[in-house]
């Protein structure tokens, strides 16, 4: 089953404590991306990844980091998680080519707490 | 900057009637896709429409079709014979035609739609 995973799903922690949330795909796509939702906001960029060992800054980059490694896996990382970072997470991926927009494939969410 | 903006925060709907949700959008660029997803309480986005801005023909998903107003950049969903299950917080989203910026969505605020019994 073609699909995004993400893990953990729900977190809980304190400022400071570095964490990661994982990010998956079976699909080989290519392009992969952090968004994080906010009442009132929508979805934000936080960082993309347009293929291995290419990554930039999305919208709202401050405070994370990410890599790009292997081609399903794209990690979003947290070196010092602060309470405004509370937010709920998704990871998606597409393809990089295609005529018709082809559809970003979102992970489940991950919810964020920062104590 | 490209922007969207529903201004809508919340839509109710009597179940089996029509409801519109309304997006506006601003963009300098000719060739982009405009889209509406779904996001039930599990959270999950689920595509629910895409619209090429070249085509002119709305386009449309059974119960689902969109009015695409390329000169007054407006996007509007239209569901049909509204269900239970529809019932969920419905975005909004532009992308630019190129894919440079790993193909990023930018998301309008959301509209809340609860459907009445």
């Amino acid at each position: 089953e073609a699909q995004v995973t993400q893990n953990p799903r729900y977190l809980i922690t304190v400022t400071g404590k570095k964490l990661t949330v994982t990010c998956s795909q079976n699909m080989n796509h290519e392009y992969m991306s952090w968004y994080r939702q906010d009442p009132g906001l929508g979805l934000r960029q936080i960082y993309y990844s347009m293929n291995v060992e290419v990554t930039d800054k999305g919208d709202v980059p401050e405070g994370y980091k990410v890599s790009r490694k292997e081609k399903r896996n794209f990690p979003l990382i947290l070196e010092s998680p602060s309470p405004n970072q509370t937010s709920l997470y998704f990871c998606a991926s597409s393809l990089r080519l295609g005529g018709s927009g082809y559809e970003q494939y979102f992970g489940p969410g991950t919810r964020l707490t920062v104590t | 900057a490209q922007t969207v903006t529903q201004s809508q925060p919340e839509m109710s709907v009597q179940e089996a009637e029509t409801v519109t949700l309304s997006c506006t959008y601003d963009t300098s660029e000719s060739d982009y896709y405009l889209f509406w997803y779904k996001q039930p309480p599990s959270r999950q986005m689920i595509l629910v429409i895409r619209q090429e801005a070249y085509k002119q023909q709305n386009a449309t998903e059974n119960r689902f079709s969109v009015n695409f107003q390329k000169a007054a950049k407006s996007f509007s969903l239209k569901i049909s014979d509204s269900q239970l299950g529809d019932a969920a917080m419905y975005f909004c989203a532009y992308r630019r035609g190129d894919y440079n910026q790993g193909g990023k969505l930018i998301f309008g605020q959301g509209t809340e739609l609860s459907v009445k019994p």
